[in-house]
């Protein structure tokens, strides 16, 4: 099956600039997550979509960061303006809670690596 | 509240070494666990998954304990291989609250030729 598609790979922007980066899951998986990966740390969620309703954003900084998912498939986060602490690399994850049982882990995206300067 | 530690922080082996990575977690009521291998400037590719109600997982030389009772899991890599270097993350997924998974911050491992 293809994996997580994530775009761009790579993005360097001024502060207080806006980005927005794009994520389509893994065909039929219902629910969708945004992660952001500070160097030397374990990936932090910001959003969780259950098809296109938001589960968990409780982590995500509302005044700056955006996310949304159109018809419970692709899915955009947004920063806007960026700060310098943005700097990271975003991961975009699907999973489906149904099916099989091997089918309840997770499967990544290669992320797109956010320089803020 | 859910925490992920794992230990050590870096690892550095001679080729050809048997290895063993520990996670552990401070909440034993999870649904899943699982564990992650992530190359430098690349996403996360998923090794091995072990639900709650299984004691390990292998695949290849790899095998993944769970040890629900006692917070803790190892992932044991055998005969290292300089293609092992990467950084290893576990990862427990919460039985509720639409299944939230909390990360570790992973052990980096360099396997020397």
């Amino acid at each position: 099956e293809a994996g997580v598609a994530q775009s761009p790979r790579y993005k360097i922007i001024e502060k207080r600039q806006s980005v927005a980066f794009w994520c389509n899951p893994i065909s039929g998986h219902a629910t969708l997550y945004w992660y952001q990966q500070i160097l030397g740390q374990g990936p932090k969620l910001l959003i969780q979509f259950q098809n296109n309703g938001v589960v968990d954003d409780s982590q995500l900084p509302k005044d700056r960061f955006s996310a949304e998912r159109l018809k419970g498939v692709d899915s955009t986060l947004k920063i806007q303006p960026a700060k310098l602490e943005d700097s990271a690399v975003y991961l975009c994850a699907s999973s489906s809670l149904s099916g099989h049982r091997t089918n309840y882990g997770y499967t990544f995206g290669s992320g797109t690596r956010l320089t803020v300067v | 509240k859910q925490e992920v530690t794992q230990i050590p922080a870096a690892l550095s082996v001679p080729e050809g070494e048997n290895l063993v990575l520990n996670c552990s977690f401070t909440d034993s009521a999870i649904y899943n666990l699982q564990w992650f291998r992530q190359d430098p400037g690349k996403g996360l590719t998923s090794l091995l998954l072990i639900q709650s109600s299984q004691r390990e997982q292998t695949s290849g030389r790899l095998n993944a304990s769970l040890d629900k009772s006692s917070g803790r899991s190892t992932l044991y890599i055998a005969a290292s291989q300089p293609g092992d270097s990467a950084t290893y993350l576990c990862a427990v997924r919460l039985p509720n609250g639409g299944f939230k998974t909390i990360f570790g911050a992973g052990t980096r491992l360099f396997v020397k030729a």
